[in-house]
């Protein structure tokens, strides 16, 4: 198992629910990053997190987008009230990078799509 | 306004086939640009990474190429195989001073090749 792994694969969530996205990154990987990926574009940067640190959120849509990496390896993207514009498939990437340097390889998860009605 | 532009949006093209994708960017500076391969319901993996300085990658069947001067590159794919059939996406990398990696992804050209 030695990719970027994601859970769950699929959230259908009604408007106004919370969801909790889960990144298990590569072990070791410093550097860890969310995308939000709408149908039919190319992935859009949410936030990076330099071990437990999150160095950049300047991505995140709203206030109701969350994340989090407490101990360095696993990181949840929390997204609260749900809206419908907030369907999309949110990607996570970890890199071996100690500071998310753009030369060094990002590893792609398989993405969770959610869905919200 | 996204910065980086791919052409055609979407392409077809029969097993066997030659085919060229195209990105035009005006990220300015940059330090490296990527084209990845997205397969459906998959996260993107790299094909070929270059630097401002390169001109040419090639990765098997794939060939990147850049030009600096005009902003452009180009992905040519080679004997295409079915196993081809993904959206293909180029991405680039703001220089390397930036602490934070703000990719920036173009929206892809979905290939599909057919029998």
């Amino acid at each position: 198992g030695a990719g970027v792994s994601q859970s769950p694969r699929y959230k259908v969530a009604k408007r106004g629910q919370d969801v909790a996205l889960r990144c298990d990154p590569i072990s070791g990987h410093v550097s860890l990053f969310w995308y939000q990926q709408a149908l039919g574009q190319g992935p859009e940067f949410l936030t990076y997190f330099q071990n437990e640190a999150q160095l950049d959120k300047s991505g995140l849509p709203s206030d109701r987008f969350f994340a989090e990496r407490p101990e360095g390896s696993v990181s949840t993207l929390k997204i609260q009230r749900t809206q419908q514009e907030d369907s999309a498939v949110y990607l996570c990437a970890s890199s071996f990078s100690p500071l998310g340097q753009t030369q060094y390889e990002q590893y792609f998860g398989p993405g969770t799509r959610l869905t919200v009605t | 306004k996204n910065q980086v532009e791919q052409s055609p949006q979407s392409l077809i093209i029969l097993e066997g086939k030659n085919c060229t994708l195209q990105c035009n960017y005006t990220v300015s500076p940059f330090s490296n640009l990527r084209w990845y391969k997205q397969d459906t319901g998959r996260g993107p993996v790299s094909l070929t990474i270059m630097t401002f300085s390169e001109n040419t990658k090639s990765n098997g069947r794939y060939t990147a190429t850049l030009d600096a001067d005009t902003k452009q590159s180009s992905l040519h794919i080679t004997a295409s195989q079915l196993s081809d059939s993904a959206s293909y996406i180029c991405v680039v990398s703001p220089p390397q001073s930036y602490t934070a990696s703000k990719l920036t992804f173009g929206t892809g050209t979905r290939l599909q090749v057919t029998l």
